[in-house]
């Protein structure tokens, strides 16, 4: 399985852009990237998920170099709202071979 | 449509019991994983079912084990219980999308929380 990396902790304003990089220098040719986001007392949730290149929906973007060996999460105009742990996970996503183990997550405290 | 639902919400149990836990994955979703989530170890893999089937596993000891219903509803157990069992157990519900490319996004319910004394 591969094992992410992520700094602990990050800092940042509200309508700063907020940029989470994830190191997983053993990723697998089947292995696809995926961030989640977490509240206290619940489940994570879905955020954003790619394989190569550059991924964009309506809340965030991921951002992937060509040798898939880290990927950043940038997150556009935080709220404090976004106050939550954000969670990398690297995985063959594919039906039957799933077995995903979460890296220790970013804990992000959005400030006024 | 209706997310993933656990239930109980919240647990507490004394050492050597055992406990049940229920999950309701949303509407249409087949694949039901397990993971378990302590301030120590993170979010860990316990199982994965389909078609009331396991197929893939953590590493976790025998006292953990599962099934899923025909109806896609899964239960977890875990006998014996101790006290570093004490964690948020959640649960993720997925489509089953055919392979070849693409790929199976995972929806997690708000986990039940279980205290061991």
């Amino acid at each position: 399985l591969a094992k992410t990396t992520q700094p602990i902790s990050m800092d940042s304003y509200e309508g700063q852009e907020v940029n989470i990089t994830c190191s997983h220098n053993n990723i697998a040719t089947n292995d696809y990237i995926t961030w989640y986001q977490q509240f206290p007392s619940q489940g994570p949730r879905f955020i954003i998920q790619g394989y190569k290149t550059k991924v964009t929906n309506e809340v965030a973007s991921l951002f992937i170099p060509a040798d898939r060996k880290s990927s950043t999460l940038s997150l556009p105009r935080v709220s404090l709202s976004d106050t939550a742990v954000y969670y990398c996970l690297v995985g063959d996503m594919d039906t039957g071979r799933r077995a995903l183990t979460f890296g220790s997550g970013t804990r992000l405290q959005v400030q006024p | 449509k209706a997310g993933v639902t656990q239930t109980p919400r919240y647990l507490i149990k004394t050492r050597g019991q055992q406990v049940t836990l229920s999950c309701s994955p949303i509407s249409g979703h087949r694949s039901v994983s397990w993971y378990q989530q302590t301030p120590g170890q993170g979010l860990q893999f316990l199982f994965e079912y389909f078609s009331e089937t396991q197929r893939n596993k953590g590493n976790f000891p025998g006292r953990f084990s599962g099934r899923q219903f025909s109806n896609s509803r899964s239960e977890m157990n875990v006998s014996t219980l101790e006290l570093g069992d004490s964690a948020l157990y959640l649960c993720a519900s997925s489509l089953e999308v055919p392979s070849g490319g693409r790929t199976d996004t995972q929806y997690f319910g708000p986990g039940t929380r279980l205290t061991v004394l």
